[in-house]
């Protein structure tokens, strides 16, 4: 196991809604990304957070937008959701932000209808 | 997730076999690279990295090389075993962060 958990698993939505993903990081973990992985297709990265300041962003809309916490907890938040936006949405910590092993929770697959 | 791998290239194995599961990368300024297993219903889990200095990295069971010249990225996975089965990416770092850009995939499947 990684020690990174996230919630929920399974998540369904409709179009023009917002939805709320958290994940919970290893302890000590200063570095939280959140990635989306559409079906068959590689993750991609969304944003990265460091000591609760956004570190970088993809290509990524700013209806998604995130929150670190200083208890190693951590939100993805989608407004205004898109039939494109269902996905995996996979959450990753590291010790730090260079070049350091990243553990994967097992993801919220989102559902938007 | 579930569904991984619904599209993705398949390679398939006998069992006790190696495996050899290849990779392209795109950015010529990536320094770090890394290889992940992906099961049904799991995220990505580490297996192995090698950063740009080196051509030549093992694990146990596995070895990446990587080939700077045409930016090329392979897995090898010796005995090749059922619990081998799932999609392998890979992900370089272009130095900025841990921001990873991730491949493709390939899905690895073992036969009995």
């Amino acid at each position: 196991e990684t020690g990174v958990t996230q919630s929920p698993t399974h998540l369904i939505k409709t179009r023009g809604q917002q939805v709320t993903l958290r994940c919970s990081s290893q302890s000590g973990h200063n570095t939280v990304s959140w990635y989306q992985q559409a079906l068959g297709q590689g993750p991609q990265f969304i944003f990265q957070y460091y000591r609760e300041e956004e570190n970088g962003r993809g290509n990524f809309p700013p209806r998604f937008s995130g929150l670190q916490f200083p208890n190693y907890s951590s939100e993805l938040n989608v407004n205004a959701l898109e039939l494109d936006d269902s996905a995996l949405y996979l959450c990753a910590s590291s010790w730090d932000r260079a070049n350091e092993k990243l553990f994967f929770g097992s993801g919220t697959q989102l559902s938007v209808l | 997730g579930e569904n991984v791998g619904l599209h993705l290239p398949t390679l398939s194995v006998q069992e006790g076999d190696n495996s050899i599961i290849n990779c392209a990368y795109s950015n010529s300024a990536s320094d770090y690279f890394i290889w992940y297993k992906q099961e049904s219903g799991k995220g990505p889990q580490f297996i192995i990295d090698i950063r740009s200095n080196m051509d030549k990295r093992q694990g146990q069971r596995v070895t990446v090389l990587l080939n700077k010249t045409v930016k090329h990225l392979s897995l090898q996975i010796a005995a090749t075993q059922p619990g081998d089965s799932a999609v392998y990416f890979c992900a370089e770092d272009n130095n900025a962060g841990n921001m990873l850009t991730f491949g493709g995939g390939t899905r690895l499947m073992v036969k009995p």
